[in-house]
């Protein structure tokens, strides 16, 4: 499944297949960017980051894709669980001065048996 | 053990009243954040203290004043609460200002009535 973020704020998937997120940032001069888990009642937790001197990073399971030609990030989710159901938010890092992560909209996941 | 703790979980308050919610970072990080999530799940940075000083000050009404009494505590005092403050309030830390992966607490739910 895949999600286009802010227009499709809602993901619903298999259990065991793919799950791709979209996120559109803001700015061009952003130089970092992290994915963000959030539960139900809990805090966000980090899942993933990239450098702007990178276009792709992989975790366990997870993979972020970034173009920069578009502003565009994605998060990639191999072989969805149900644990995975959350909101995923991403956020970029605005340079200048002190560090300041913006977040985007967020995405909720639906992960289905 | 828990990383960031925040009190109280909940807090339920009518208009007018001056609350406080009180964080807590056992991670021995020298940066603080406060960000506030609204009812749409926007999670929207509102002041970050770096080492007990204030290096971070969105456009926060100044009924909102954070204290840090030292690197691992940064308390939120809010006067006069409207309703419009109602929403989740987060606390995070991170090791420094210039590390951007941070550490979230399980949030304070404030209802503002």
């Amino acid at each position: 499944g895949e999600s286009v973020g802010l227009h499709l704020p809602t993901l619903s998937v298999q259990e065991g297949d793919n799950s791709i997120i979209n996120c559109a940032y803001s700015n061009s001069a952003s130089d970092y960017f992290i994915w963000y888990k959030q539960e139900s009642g809990k805090g966000p937790q980090f899942i993933i980051d990239i450098r702007s001197n990178m276009d792709k990073r992989q975790g366990q399971r997870v993979t972020v894709l970034l173009n920069k030609t578009v502003k565009h990030l994605s998060l990639q989710i191999a072989a969805t669980q149900p644990g995975d159901s959350a909101v995923y938010f991403c956020a970029e890092n605005f340079p200048g001065g002190y560090n300041k992560l913006i977040f985007g909209a967020g995405t909720r996941l639906a992960v289905h048996p | 053990d828990t990383a960031v703790s925040q009190t109280p979980k909940y807090l339920v308050t009518q208009m007018g009243n001056d609350k406080s919610i009180k964080c807590e970072q056992n991670l021995g990080h020298d940066t603080m954040y406060w960000y506030k999530q609204d009812s749409k799940k926007f999670l929207k940075i509102m002041f970050s203290y770096n080492n007990k000083e204030l290096i971070i000050n969105e456009t926060v009404p100044n009924r909102f004043s954070p204290k840090s009494p030292d690197k691992a505590h940064l308390n939120l005092h809010i006067n006069s609460l409207e309703l419009g403050d109602s929403a989740v309030y987060f606390c995070a830390s991170s090791q420094d200002h210039s590390d951007l992966e941070q550490y979230f607490g399980p949030g304070t739910r404030l209802t503002v009535t």
